[in-house]
């Protein structure tokens, strides 16, 4: 067990739509990033939070958003969803910084867009 | 750019017989490579972390290894709950970005 928890396990919404979807990190992991992760692919990086603050992200549109908060949870807004979202979403956290930075996934979200 | 190329992707192996996966890596500066277990619908599982050429790194039957260019994920004597898709991944410099490759499907059959 990581101590990373993300609700809910399984969506199903339809194209257009606003989903969010959430995370639970352990005490004291200040940073947090969001992946999504196509059928047969690696996890592509949508962006990474550190104490409430976006501070990357990768080639993903406006319409991918998030928010980070101090009791360590985070969420991760999708807007004018489309078919190829369609993907398992993953959370990661991290105490952040120095040699001993591992991440710690949660078990992810499976979001299907009809 | 940042880019992570794992081969083969996907690997058949009878149960005991050894053998490794590979990573390629291009990146501007990095900061550390990491390899992830996943099994079918759940999330990475953390394996290693390697920081710098000629660093090793064992577990169990597990053993990665990095050059300046690739790393060797090699196992030894497989069992058939190793069978699992390995995740290859590096972060830069910046520390913000971490790139994932395709993983390879490892099956091993008893």
């Amino acid at each position: 067990e990581t101590g990373v928890t993300q609700s809910p396990t399984h969506l199903i919404k339809t194209r257009g739509q606003q989903v969010t979807l959430r995370c639970s990190s352990q005490s004291g992991h200040n940073t947090v990033s969001w992946y999504q992760q196509a059928l047969g692919q690696g996890p592509q990086f949508i962006f990474q939070y550190y104490r409430e603050e976006e501070n990357g992200r990768g080639n993903f549109p406006p319409r991918f958003s998030g928010l980070q908060f101090p009791n360590y949870s985070s969420e991760l807004n999708v807007n004018a969803l489309e078919l190829d979202d369609s993907a398992l979403y993953l959370c990661a956290s991290t105490t952040g910084g120095g040699l001993q930075e591992t991440q710690y996934f949660g078990p992810g979200t499976r979001l299907l867009v009809l | 750019e940042d880019q992570v190329t794992q081969s083969p992707e996907a690997l058949r192996l009878q149960e005991g017989e050894s053998s490794s996966l590979n990573c390629s890596y291009t990146v501007s500066g990095l900061r550390g490579l990491f390899w992830y277990r996943q099994d079918p619908g759940k999330g990475p599982e953390f394996l290693f972390t390697l920081y710098s050429a000629g660093e090793e790194k064992e577990k169990e039957r597990l053993k990665a290894t990095l050059t300046k260019k690739e790393s060797f994920l090699h196992i030894t004597a497989p069992k058939p709950e190793d069978s699992a898709t390995y995740l290859c991944a590096v972060q830069d410099t910046g520390g913000f970005k971490t790139i994932f490759g395709a993983g390879t499907r490892l099956f091993v059959k008893a």
